[in-house]
């Protein structure tokens, strides 16, 4: 079945630090791969999605890319802010899966301090 | 444009009660999923409504777990009878069109479920 891994946290970094997250998958065929964030106390909101090998995602200053040779798909920014602390979701959908249901990651929880 | 909405947004109630909770997507969203996630764990899929129907319910724990979507608007989530290990937060997400794996979910805030 599809699966997904990424680095546990929490994290913790400095402001204007460098971030990455790692995540891996596992998937029949050709997923979509979706970064989710949440911030304190809120919902997930989609943060970036790459549908094709190769595709780069991007927004907010962050960053995937769509690996398959690896089946990654790391998030990254250059610089983060104290505005970025939540929790960071990697994701898929199959369309091999009969419903397009999103396979998650646990979750990175991310702290940046001033 | 409002956002997906869930209710209520906390939930504690007595092992062996019935607890209902409520959806309501996105308007003009066909594509209606609920989630979960369990301390500790990833969040999980129940199931996925194309309108009123349910296009798959793979995810559903067990028969004490009925969810509805009648007219194909709000949906509900009913628990019956809770169980401890029922307790966590409940994610409700809409999606339009006529559904593919490239599609944007969008999410409610959720339900926080906590079982006694």
């Amino acid at each position: 079945g599809n699966s997904v891994t990424q680095m546990e946290g929490p994290v913790t970094l400095s402001e204007e630090a460098f971030l990455t997250i790692n995540c891996t998958y596992t998937a029949t065929g050709y997923p979509s791969l979706f970064w989710y964030v949440q911030y304190p106390g809120e919902g997930l909101q989609l943060l970036l999605k790459a549908t094709k090998a190769d595709d780069k995602g991007s927004n907010k200053g962050f960053e995937a890319t769509y690996r398959k040779e690896t089946t990654s798909f790391h998030l990254e920014k250059g610089s983060v802010q104290v505005s970025d602390s939540a929790v960071y979701f990697c994701a898929l959908t199959s369309p091999y899966a009969g419903s397009y249901q999103l396979t998650f990651g646990k979750g990175t929880k991310l702290s940046v301090i001033p | 444009e409002a956002g997906v909405t869930q209710f209520p947004s906390h939930s504690v109630i007595e092992k062996g009660q019935t607890v209902t909770l409520r959806c309501d997507p996105i308007s003009g969203h066909d594509n209606l999923y609920w989630y979960r996630r369990v301390m500790g764990k990833e969040i999980k899929f129940l199931l996925h409504f194309v309108k009123e129907s349910k296009q798959d319910e793979s995810g559903m724990p067990n028969n004490r777990f009925l969810a509805e979507r009648t007219g194909g608007t709000y949906s509900t989530l009913k628990v019956q009878p809770a169980e401890l290990e029922d307790s966590g937060v409940y994610f409700c997400a809409s999606s339009p069109g006529q559904g593919a794996s490239t599609d944007t979910q969008y999410f409610g805030p959720g339900t926080r479920l906590t079982v006694l």
